[in-house]
């Protein structure tokens, strides 16, 4: 059965500031992969997800994911956060018609 | 509306009331999902309908009775209910159901839950 964790629960960034997501998954196959985002009061919203071929996939609000099969890592990156980015984001890996999340990652953006 | 909506958005309930969740999606998709999302734990997936037939239960409760009447209506259906089940339960519809890879789900906002 596949699995996700995500390490960090909370993660603080000053606005402007680069930041990473971390996100490992367990697979036994080539695995689809996803980055989703929730806003306090909203639904998740993709921001970008992985099928196969090129390794850094780009997304929606400047987001950028790598997939490194060899670490078994899909993490999110941005080159300069915005205090609108501060919400909660969950890694997600997807078989046939099931998505397993991670336990997801709470973003604080300091002004 | 577009997109995916919930209502109602917060709900109190008594553990031996009768209430139930709407979803209605307006993406023409086929299929429609209920989660569960409890805190500190990773959402769950509940059930899965594809064209109103119900594809998978995934060891929910019998407390928990979906309805689909349509491909744009779902419905869950509470009853004697526990505190544990107090959660944000989100709806999502796609495409289609089989492949998660090409067919994107989008959520609702979800609706707060509390059990006393």
């Amino acid at each position: 059965a596949q699995s996700v964790t995500q390490p960090d629960i909370h993660i603080t960034v000053s606005e402007g500031a680069s930041l990473e997501l971390r996100c490992n998954y367990s697979y036994g196959a080539t695995p689809y992969l996803f980055w989703y985002v929730q806003s306090p009061g909203q639904g998740l919203q993709l921001l970008l997800k992985y099928f196969s071929g090129d390794t850094l996939v780009q997304g929606i609000k400047g987001f950028e994911a790598e997939f490194k099969r060899s670490q078994s890592s899909f993490n999110l990156r941005k080159p300069s956060v915005h205090w609108s980015d501060a919400a909660e984001y969950f890694c997600a890996v997807g078989a046939r018609y099931k998505l397993t999340f991670g336990k997801g990652t709470l973003l604080t953006v300091n002004p | 509306e577009t997109g995916v909506t919930q209502t109602p958005r917060h709900l109190v309930m008594g553990m031996t009331n009768k209430k139930s969740l709407k979803c209605e999606q307006h993406l023409g998709h086929n299929a429609m999902y209920w989660y569960k999302q409890s805190a500190k734990k990773p959402l769950e997936l509940m059930f899965v309908y594809s064209l109103e037939e119900r594809v998978e239960n995934n060891s929910v409760p019998s407390r928990f009775s979906p309805e689909c009447p349509n491909s744009s209506h779902l419905f869950l259906h509470l009853h004697t209910l526990q505190p544990e089940d107090s959660a944000l339960y989100l709806c999502a519809s796609s495409q289609e159901w089989r492949e998660v890879g090409t067919d994107t789900q989008y959520f609702g906002p979800g609706t707060r839950l509390t059990v006393l």
